[in-house]
């Protein structure tokens, strides 16, 4: 089974501190993705990355990073958090090599974030 | 921006009851595809149905797709207790990421 793993489930951070969400994918996918969840706007894409030191914007890139040093791990970092990125953040990656699956997404478990 | 638009927003069915959630886009598609969420969970990967497909099936789940309309629906008979959970579309534009909508609610009483 496709296992994506974010390393912190539940975080609380200050505002203007610098928060990193870490994800590691244990099925050699090119693709990554970060998507932050929030009631009412469903899930919104971050950032994504189809290879090593590659990275795109997604529809709400502001306020946030990406780092992809390792095919295996993708890092979301907020260089300075502030309250409206309190939300749930959720890491999934794919293959676009799995051609029967049609670029299936598979999830991690999500980290909840909240800036105070 | 929100390519799937789902309906109804919420769904409340008793046990045995089929229940039906459905979504629209906008643009032309790759696939579609329907995941699953527990509340407070990661989504899971359901079924997907491909631009050249009309129906599919796969255990209690049944998925339409009509290209004319943009619009698909997923289709769970014989609801249980444990299908409680948010449902999701999420179409394929591009090949390399998928856009949700903003999901439906469902939740089957015993």
């Amino acid at each position: 089974d496709v296992k994506v793993t974010q390393s912190s489930r539940y975080l609380v951070k200050r505002t203007g501190e610098k928060v990193f969400l870490e994800c590691v994918q244990d099925m050699d996918h090119e693709n990554m993705f970060w998507y932050r969840q929030d009631p009412g706007l469903g899930l919104r894409l971050i950032y994504f990355s189809y290879d090593v030191k590659m990275k795109e914007k997604g529809d709400i890139p502001e306020g946030y990073s990406v780092s992809r040093e390792k095919k295996e791990r993708f890092s979301l970092i907020l260089e300075s958090a502030s309250t409206n990125q309190t939300s749930m953040y959720l890491c999934a990656s794919s293959s676009p090599r799995d051609r029967n699956s049609g670029n299936t997404i598979y999830f991690g478990e999500g980290s909840w974030l909240t800036v105070v | 921006s929100q390519q799937g638009e789902e309906d109804p927003q919420a769904l409340s069915i008793q046990e045995g009851e089929n229940a039906t959630m459905n979504c629209s886009y906008k643009t032309s598609i790759n696939n579609l595809q329907w995941y699953r969420q527990n509340s407070g969970r990661g989504l899971v990967h359901l079924i997907l149905i491909r631009s050249n497909e009309r129906e599919k099936h796969s255990g209690r789940l049944r998925v339409t797709l009509d290209t004319s309309k943009k619009s698909s629906s997923l289709l769970i008979t014989a609801s249980r207790a444990a299908d409680t959970a948010s449902y999701f579309c999420a179409t394929d534009a591009s090949g390399s990421r998928l856009t949700f909508g903003e999901g439906t609610q469902l939740t089957v009483n015993p």
